[in-house]
């Protein structure tokens, strides 16, 4: 089954700074990779997906890249903010209707 | 739109009672929502997927005669916890995907069930 490994765990950036969370998976035939922010106490919010026909995606301060052959995708947040931090999870789906597959997450923080 | 609740946000009960916990989808039908448990600081692990209509299919090593899960309508799920032991005790979370907005794959998560069993 599918496997999705993601680091670092922890990551301390200043205000203004980037941040970059990557996530590594197994399963060659997944094809959806959406990323999460949960903050304290809360539900997972959608922040940002990408499809795997499509090499990057962004959003404003967020932006998310996939490299299919190296079966990695990467989140990048510029300008981090201190409301920015939270833990963030990626997943990964190989079929329209089937469970995510996350990763164990990361902790960011972001200092003023 | 694509906006998910749950019931109750946290729950205390003595070990050994049963403990219901509903997931609706409040602006959108939903078809397929997924149950998830989550153990502090750690990630989401998918307990079963429930589909509208039939029985949930439960992942290796949860227990279907304990975690009830019933499906009833397009808008609502339900978790019960059986027997709860303080085992159970942990942050459950539902989803669902979202028919017409955004990717297939695209689930919407609710805001999280805290239960704790005495």
């Amino acid at each position: 089954g599918e496997n999705v490994e993601q680091h670092p765990s922890t990551l301390s950036v200043q205000e203004g700074d980037s941040a970059v969370i990557k996530c590594t998976y197994s399963d060659s035939a997944s094809n959806y990779f959406p990323w999460y922010k949960q903050e304290l106490g809360k539900g997972p919010q959608l922040i940002i997906d990408i499809r795997s026909n499509v090499g990057e995606k962004k959003d404003q301060r967020i932006a998310v890249t996939l490299n299919k052959t190296a079966k990695h995708f990467s989140l990048h947040i510029t300008e981090t903010q201190p409301e920015d931090s939270a833990v963030y999870f990626c997943a990964a789906s190989n079929q329209a209707g089937t469970a995510l597959i996350f990763g164990k997450g990361t902790t960011l923080s972001v200092s003023s | 739109g694509a906006v998910v609740s749950q019931h109750p946000s946290w729950v205390i009960c003595k070990s050994g009672t049963s403990v219901k916990i509903e997931c609706r989808s409040l602006d959108f039908q939903a078809t397929t929502m997924f149950w998830y448990r989550q153990f502090p600081k750690q990630s989401l692990m998918l307990m079963a997927t429930s589909n509208e209509g039939s029985k949930a299919t439960y992942e290796q090593g949860v227990e279907k005669d304990k975690f009830l899960i019933n499906h009833a309508s397009l808008t609502l799920s339900t978790l019960t916890v059986t027997s709860a032991h303080p085992e159970d005790s942990s942050f459950y979370i539902c989803s669902a995907r979202h028919p017409l907005q955004g990717a297939a794959e695209t689930q919407y998560f609710g805001p999280g069930t805290r239960l704790l069993v005495l």
